[in-house]
């Protein structure tokens, strides 16, 4: 069965102090790993796809990389509407649903 | 561009109560899903369905049925509510499963069985 464990269970950073998120994850045979945002009372918006290790995405201050074991998401120089809800999960090759991790909570204070 | 729209929003039953949760696309998707989110647990799949006639069962079914009405629609029903079931309730589409495309949710319904 696909697992997904998300660290830390939450962050607190100043504006401007840059971390990272991390999933780890087994599965029998990746097909995807998924970088979801959530914000309060909304449902999960897309960030990234990434297929395979080594591969690497970007969108404004997010960065997630991904290798057999693990990814990260990097949030550089964070801002205040980077707070938010981090989910991660993954789909294996045989599999039709996404598993979730239980997310990392972002607080990014000014 | 609406996406995947839920109704309703929020929605309070009796223990024993049955409801329907409506759930449709836009994006002329093949596959849908049903999720709960609970605190602490992720996201767990309820049901999906592949294509338009199908549905399977996912990872906590019980309590619950699923009728893809057509290829726009799919709807969850709780027959007999418990409190168990408090839960928040994500619809979501994908062009088609086993495919490694970006899996679109809704804005979510809030359930509580009191």
């Amino acid at each position: 069965e696909d697992q997904v464990t998300q660290s830390p269970e939450a962050l607190r950073l100043q504006e401007g102090e840059s971390s990272s998120l991390n999933c780890s994850y087994t599965v029998s045979g990746l097909r995807g790993l998924f970088w979801y945002r959530q914000d309060p009372g909304k449902g999960p918006e897309f960030l990234f796809t990434l297929y395979s290790a080594g591969e690497e995405k970007e969108k404004e201050r997010l960065k997630a990389t991904l290798t057999k074991k693990e990814s990260f998401l990097h949030i550089t120089a964070p801002k205040p509407e980077d707070s938010a809800t981090y989910l991660c999960a993954v789909q294996g090759y045989n599999d039709y649903k996404l598993s979730f991790g239980a997310g990392t909570t972002v607080t990014v204070r000014a | 561009n609406a996406g995947v729209t839920q109704t309703p929003k929020f929605q309070v039953l009796k223990t024993g109560q049955s409801m329907t949760l409506q759930c449709a696309q836009d994006m002329n998707h093949n596959s849908m899903y049903w999720y709960r989110q609970d605190p602490g647990m992720g996201l767990r799949l309820i049901y999906y369905s592949a294509s338009e006639g199908t549905t399977d069962k996912g990872e906590v079914p019980n309590g619950y049925n699923v009728s893809r009405l057509n290829k726009r629609e799919f709807s969850l029903r709780l027959e007999s509510a418990a409190p168990s079931q408090t839960s928040v309730y994500f619809c979501a589409s994908t062009p088609t499963v086993l495919s490694g495309n970006t899996i679109y949710f809704g804005e979510g319904s809030w359930l509580t069985v009191v």
